[in-house]
Parts: structure tokens; sequence; C-alpha cells
């Protein structure tokens, strides 16, 4: 199994902060990488594909970069909205397809 | 827009069968670029792929589950299932059925969300 590592595991951060948000893969994947928001209570959503292609619908204030085996998910100015976890998934191998542990992005 | 809904039983006794269903509006199941998956995730902790299906019948299986776990497609009802077998306390989560896109001929990253189901697996 490919597995991710994401780091750190819970931020904590100010409205207005750039934000980083660190993953890393045992083997290389490429740059087929997803990263994903999710909300207490709620499904997640998704961000970014490709490792650095942009949802419709998402704020430009996400952006994701990286290939191989490290990738970055940076959040420009930190919202209100955007306090929640974070998960990166790899789908280059069916290895199976794995997601990261999640880092949670908490209130200063 | 693509709507994806799950249903099924809260409540799932020790050693019985978990069996759930998603049902997709907006869009159809036999859509020839788009894969339809089982994700779980245990109360507060991380995400789990269990099983992806294609609208032909080609699955892909968590190797960690498919002795478990089968999924099926109903074309005719636009709707794909889970069965999990022998379920014990470990299974409790939260259950969502996703689609994921079509890439390099294989599911690629998942683009829409059922708002999940929870599971308790409980005498």
């Amino acid at each position: 199994d490919i597995q991710m590592t994401q780091s750190p595991s819970t931020l904590s951060a100010s409205v207005g902060d750039r934000v980083t948000i660190t993953c890393r893969a045992s083997q290389d994947i490429n740059n087929w990488l997803a990263w994903y928001q999710q909300k207490p209570g709620k499904a997640p959503k998704l961000l970014i594909y490709m490792a650095s292609s942009l949802e419709g619908g998402v704020p430009s204030r996400f952006s994701g970069s990286g290939s191989g085996t490290e990738f970055t998910l940076t959040i420009g100015s930190l919202q209100p909205d955007d306090f929640a976890t974070y998960y990166c998934h790899q789908y280059k191998n069916y290895s199976p397809w794995t997601f990261g542990q999640g880092t949670k992005v908490e209130i200063k | 827009q693509v709507q994806l809904r799950e249903s099924g039983p809260g409540l799932v006794r020790p050693s019985e069968t978990l069996s759930l269903t998603c049902t997709v509006s907006g869009a159809s199941i036999s859509s020839n670029d788009r894969y339809w998956g089982w994700i779980r995730q245990p109360p507060g902790k991380g995400l789990e792929w269990i099983a992806t299906i294609y609208f032909s019948g080609s699955t892909y299986f968590n190797p960690s589950l498919k002795s478990r776990v089968t999924i099926s497609v109903d074309t005719s009802k636009n709707l794909f299932s889970l069965k999990l077998t022998s379920v014990a306390a470990a299974d409790t989560g939260f259950y969502y059925c996703a689609r994921s896109t079509m890439f390099r001929g294989a599911p690629g990253h998942f683009d829409s969300w059922g708002q999940g189901t929870l599971v308790t697996v409980s005498s």
C-alpha cells in the first residue's frame, strides 16, 4: 500500500494567516493527488485534484503544488469558513487508494 | 447537479451483514467516464476507501476488506449498493457513497459525495 502522511496533524491559525499543509507519499505518485475539506458532520468536499487543479467553485485562496512524493495545500488568507479538517488522497495505484490521516485547522 | 444519497439500517448486529444503497440523481450511473464508490470513516477518525464499481460491473476492492465486501450496480434504478458481511464493532462509522472521475482508464479523485450515513454495529 502507498502510505500518505500529513503534517501537521493539528494547526492553530488566525483569520488572515497563510496556511500550508504537507502530504508525503511513501512512493512516487506523480501528481495523482487530491485534497478534500471536511467540516464536522459533513461529507468531504473536493478542493484540488491532479495536485494543483482547482475544482470548480472553490475559492482561489486554495492552491496545491508538488509532485512525486511531496505535496502541499496552501490557503492564501485563512477565512472563518476554512476552519475544518483537510485530507489528501492518492489515486495513482489501485494499491488500494489511500488517504492521509487528516490535518485539523483550528482557530488560534 | 449530481446528488448521491445513502440509505440503509443505522444499526447492525455483530456477525450480521451491513447493507447500504446509494441512489444517484442528476446524473446517469451509466456514464462512461465515471465510477461509483464507497468510503467509510470511524467516528473521529480518518477516511478509508472500501470499494468502487463501473456501470459495466468492473469492480475494485480494498484488499483489507475484499473478502467481506460485495458492491453492485443497478442501472435501471440508477443506484449502487454495498454489502459488508460478518460485521464487528470496528465496522462502526459513517459510510459515504461517492462518484469518482475516470483517470487513465481507472478511478480518479472523488468529485461528488453523499451526505453519509452512520452505521453502528452493536447487539
